[in-house]
């Protein structure tokens, strides 16, 4: 039973085009991350959402914007890719906000390619 | 503000080697601690944890303790394994559930 899925794992795509990556969590969080991962494997906070509100939108470019639909899916949407997008993507989750000890749960990542 | 210091890699070691992967903090307040562990083609899981000063996080023979006085949380394993081979990434959550992860340590051993 995977606790945190993202689909696509792969994603290969032209510059210019708009993509999307889905995410669902089953271990009942209520908060969900996107981290973007480069190649030299530095992680970076994007967004975080608690129970479906925006609680952390790091300085990303507006072409990104996340969507929860409930407290078990966050969706990436990316608009007019650009190579400088080619990354790792991940997908987090943890129980409630404010605590600070609660671990995140990631996802085994998107890896997207622009050509 | 808040943030993580992690030793730079890579980190190259024979089977059985004694390992120390350092981390040091800055933050306010009491923050908590983890380890988090990526392998190939994978995503982060946690490793170990620790909450507050003196606590000792330990599994799967990894320890860390949570040391306050030194603003440490170095990681470390007494006899690696191939198994092992992975990056290390130590983080911080200082309020909230907001996460500062350190940038990472790639550890290859060699058998």
């Amino acid at each position: 039973d995977t606790a945190v899925s993202q689909t696509p794992k792969y994603l290969v795509t032209q510059m210019g085009n708009d993509k999307s990556i889905k995410c669902e969590q089953n271990l009942g969080h209520d908060t969900m991350y996107w981290y973007k991962q480069d190649s030299k494997k530095f992680l970076k906070i994007m967004f975080s959402y608690n129970n479906k509100e925006l609680i952390i939108n790091e300085t990303v470019p507006n072409r990104f914007s996340p969507k929860s639909p409930d407290k078990a899916h966050l969706n990436l949407h990316i608009n007019s890719l650009e190579l400088g997008d080619s990354a790792v993507y991940f997908c987090a989750s943890s129980q409630g906000w404010g605590t600070g000890n609660q671990p995140q749960h990631f996802g085994d990542g998107t890896r997207l390619s622009i050509l | 503000g808040d943030s993580v210091t992690q030793m730079e890699g890579p980190v190259t070691l024979s089977e059985e080697a004694f390992l120390t992967i350092n981390c040091t903090y800055t933050a306010t307040g009491y923050p908590s601690l983890f380890w988090y562990v990526q392998y190939p083609g994978e995503g982060l899981q946690l490793l170990l944890k620790a909450t507050k000063a003196d606590d000792k996080g330990s599994n799967k023979g990894f320890e860390a303790t949570y040391r306050k006085e030194t603003t440490s949380f170095h990681l470390e394993k007494g006899s690696v394994q191939v198994s092992d081979s992975a990056v290390y990434f130590c983080a911080l959550s200082p309020t909230g559930n907001q996460f500062y992860f350190g940038t990472g340590t790639s550890l290859t051993v060699i058998p």
